[in-house]
């Protein structure tokens, strides 16, 4: 049963200190997305990649978050420094876009969500 | 750029009853695709059912159906027959063909409707 993971499920940490999350998309997918999720703000998109290079990360606070994907099995997001405004669920998405070959898959994955909550 | 609105924030349905959760979208796209997906407690998000806007026949998955009216820029969802595990979030989500072909597949959101099953 292939499925997207997500850790830490959960993180608690105090202002200032760095986050990282991790995410291991389906294998054999070529997309991966991080989104946000706060009441107030919703879903947000923060960043995406295709093929591990990032196609748009104009969602995501440049000044303390980054988002990488060192290989092709692992996704990164990390804050630094976080502050209490970042908490929320962030979740990582992947997907399979593959026109040519598979015809077209359209679906996103979503793993379970890392809840963070920054005191 | 394409918005996708759900103006229903919260919604309750009787258990056994049918319900139907409202979404339109903007676009001046004519290929795309439309999605609804639920997120449980678990904040999970799952994917419900998919329509693709060249086929004019709605799509079904079990108690789930989609009331698609291109024209009117509308995708609904029915559920029939609710039963208390219905009790989630439901998005609304849209992608173009041309957003595929350029950056993967990539989603935009509606704002959710929680939606509440009573026993």
């Amino acid at each position: 049963d292939a499925r997207v993971t997500q850790t830490p499920r959960h993180k608690v940490t105090e202002m200032g200190q760095e986050v990282t999350m991790r995410c291991q998309p389906i294998l054999g997918h070529n997309t991966v997305f991080w989104y946000r999720q706060t009441m107030m703000q919703g879903l947000e998109l923060l960043a995406y990649f295709r093929n591990r290079a990032p196609l748009d990360d104009s969602g995501m606070p440049k000044d303390r978050f980054s988002a990488e994907m060192p290989d092709a099995t692992l996704a990164t997001l990390k804050i630094q420094p976080s502050e209490p405004r970042d908490s929320a669920v962030y979740f990582c998405a992947s997907g399979l876009a593959d026109i040519v070959n598979r015809g077209f898959e359209y679906e996103q994955y979503f793993g379970p969500g890392t809840r963070l909550t920054v005191t | 750029a394409q918005t996708v609105t759900q103006s229903q924030p919260e919604m309750s349905v009787q258990e056994a009853e049918t319900v139907t959760l409202s979404c339109t979208y903007d676009t001046s796209e004519n290929n795309y695709y439309l999605f609804w997906y639920k997120q449980p407690p678990s904040r999970q998000m799952i994917l419900v059912i998919r329509q693709e806007a060249y086929k004019q026949q709605n799509a079904t998955e079990n108690r789930f159906s989609v009331n698609f009216q291109k024209a009117a820029k509308s995708f609904s969802l029915k559920i029939s027959d609710s039963q208390l595990g219905d009790t989630a979030m439901y998005f609304c989500a849209f992608m173009t063909r041309e957003d595929f072909r350029n950056a993967g597949n990539m989603l935009t959101f509606g704002g959710g409707t929680r939606l509440m099953v009573k026993p």
